[in-house]
């Protein structure tokens, strides 16, 4: 199985400031397809978790531009370049490259 | 609009079984892969397992093999987990998921597994 490792599990970040996660999978992520199915989710307090960009820097359906994904291979980058209030909970990197998926630990982020 | 409403949770004893119902809306159901994740109180996510459009490709987690099975009903619009001789540790959380990306999620149905 595929292992996702996330950094740092939690931060803490001032509204109006940048904030970074990494993600680094066990195994490369790129597709012979030429696609590379790396995934980012945010879960906010008492919801299910949601969508924020697909195969490394897509963004979903209503996700503002504030955030963006970089990386390639086994090596991911999430970054909020300017967290609101709303932008608070646990984000989950995934892989869907092979079945199992699995999913980061998750990286908690609190606004100060 | 795309909804995914999960039922079929609650309370039951080790060892017994519950069957977890997934209704689908909005979308070409018939043509998606769906999967089931699941989260225990305050943990992070766990998938649980996969579906083809056509049933003919089926994958579990090492966690539930040989206890759950994933179904579909393509003409009902819905998927179905049956989870046989549960545990303690199967507590969750359980959410319907649409897709490879997983871009489309349930509200969750609770199972809770104890005596």
């Amino acid at each position: 199985d595929i292992v996702m490792t996330q950094t740092p599990l939690s931060l803490s970040v001032t509204p109006g400031q940048p904030a970074s996660i990494s993600c680094m999978s066990s195994q490369s992520l790129l597709h012979s397809d030429g696609k590379t199915y790396f995934y980012w989710y945010l879960q906010k307090p008492g919801q299910s978790p949601q969508l924020l960009l697909y195969e490394v820097s897509n963004r979903f359906s209503g996700v503002p531009d504030r955030f963006s994904g970089s990386g390639s291979g086994t090596d991911f980058t999430l970054k909020i370049s300017r967290v609101e209030a709303e932008d608070v909970g646990v984000y989950y990197c995934m892989q869907s490259i092979q079945l199992p998926r699995t999913f980061g630990q998750g990286t908690k982020l609190e606004i100060k | 609009e795309v909804q995914l409403v999960e039922s079929g949770g609650g309370l039951v004893q080790p060892g017994g079984s519950l069957r977890l119902s997934c209704a689908a809306s909005g979308f070409t159901f018939s043509s998606s892969n769906m999967n089931w994740v699941r989260q225990a109180p305050g943990k992070g996510l766990e998938w649980v397992s996969y579906i083809s459009p056509g049933s003919s490709t089926i994958y579990y987690a090492d966690s539930v093999k040989g206890r759950f099975t994933i179904s579909r009903d393509n003409a009902k619009n819905s998927l179905y987990l049956q989870m046989n001789s549960l545990r303690d540790e199967d507590t969750a959380v359980y959410y319907c998921a649409r897709g490879r990306e997983q871009g489309y999620w349930g509200q969750g149905t609770l199972v809770t597994v104890s005596s």
